[in-house]
């Protein structure tokens, strides 16, 4: 049981290049979120999914798009890097069961555009 | 409304003493109010959360305690380690499943 699995851990993109942030989970989750992390900033939402075809924005969704073909897979795709868009992304999960609050996180994507 | 305002951004505590962060909130529709733990180049990791049916909870050296007349709770580290040195995250949502809202983080460091 791996948990939130993500890919890659780093990378370096330059201003316009695009690419696709992947996330997996094991744990048979409904909901999966992609979330961003800047220094003194905490943690924003990007995007949400609350089931297999099912997406919704989040706090700060421009620049970026996702899908969720699989319950298991919610990958985030980034068209036309900008320097703005480098932070540590994260992918986390929660299931939908009575109390089921807790979100579970994956290890983080460290993404530089320069 | 959906802000989520925490304090202190950082707090050096020396080992063995109490470690508190604070952290207010302002949508009245929040009812779950975790605590998160990150160490460096890892993920938020869940610590304690709390429901607001109580005033407070505990498990080991960790408490939350919370306020909901003043929409405030904080985390409170007894005997503090230099093993809880990491930057703590307060959240809040309203209800399971939802998307956490999360306060700006405060680093901890615990000397010796």
């Amino acid at each position: 049981n791996a948990g939130v699995t993500q890919t890659p851990k780093f990378r370096i993109l330059k201003i316009g290049q695009s690419m696709t942030l992947q996330c997996t989970q094991d744990m048979n989750h409904n909901y999966m979120y992609w979330y961003r992390q800047d220094p003194g900033m905490g943690l924003k939402l990007i995007y949400y999914s609350v089931g297999a075809g099912i997406t919704d924005k989040g706090e700060v969704p421009n620049g970026y798009n996702v899908s969720r073909s699989t319950t298991e897979d919610f990958p985030l795709r980034l068209e036309l890097a900008a320097p703005s868009q480098t932070s540590v992304y994260f992918c986390a999960s929660s299931s939908t069961g009575t109390g089921a609050f807790e979100q579970y996180f994956g290890p983080g994507t460290r993404l530089t555009v320069t | 409304q959906q802000q989520v305002k925490q304090s202190p951004q950082s707090l050096i505590v020396q080992k063995g003493g109490i470690s508190i962060i604070n952290c207010a909130y302002e949508n009245t529709a929040f009812d779950y109010f975790p605590w998160y733990q990150q160490f460096p180049g890892k993920g938020p990791a869940l610590l304690i959360a709390i429901r607001p049916d109580v005033s407070e909870k505990k498990e080991g050296r960790f408490t939350i305690s919370f306020n909901k007349s003043a929409k405030q709770f904080s985390l409170h580290i007894m005997d503090s380690q230099p093993g809880d040195s990491a930057t703590y995250f307060c959240a809040a949502s309203s209800g399971p499943g939802e998307k956490l809202t999360f306060g700006t983080g405060t680093r901890l460091t615990i000397i010796p």
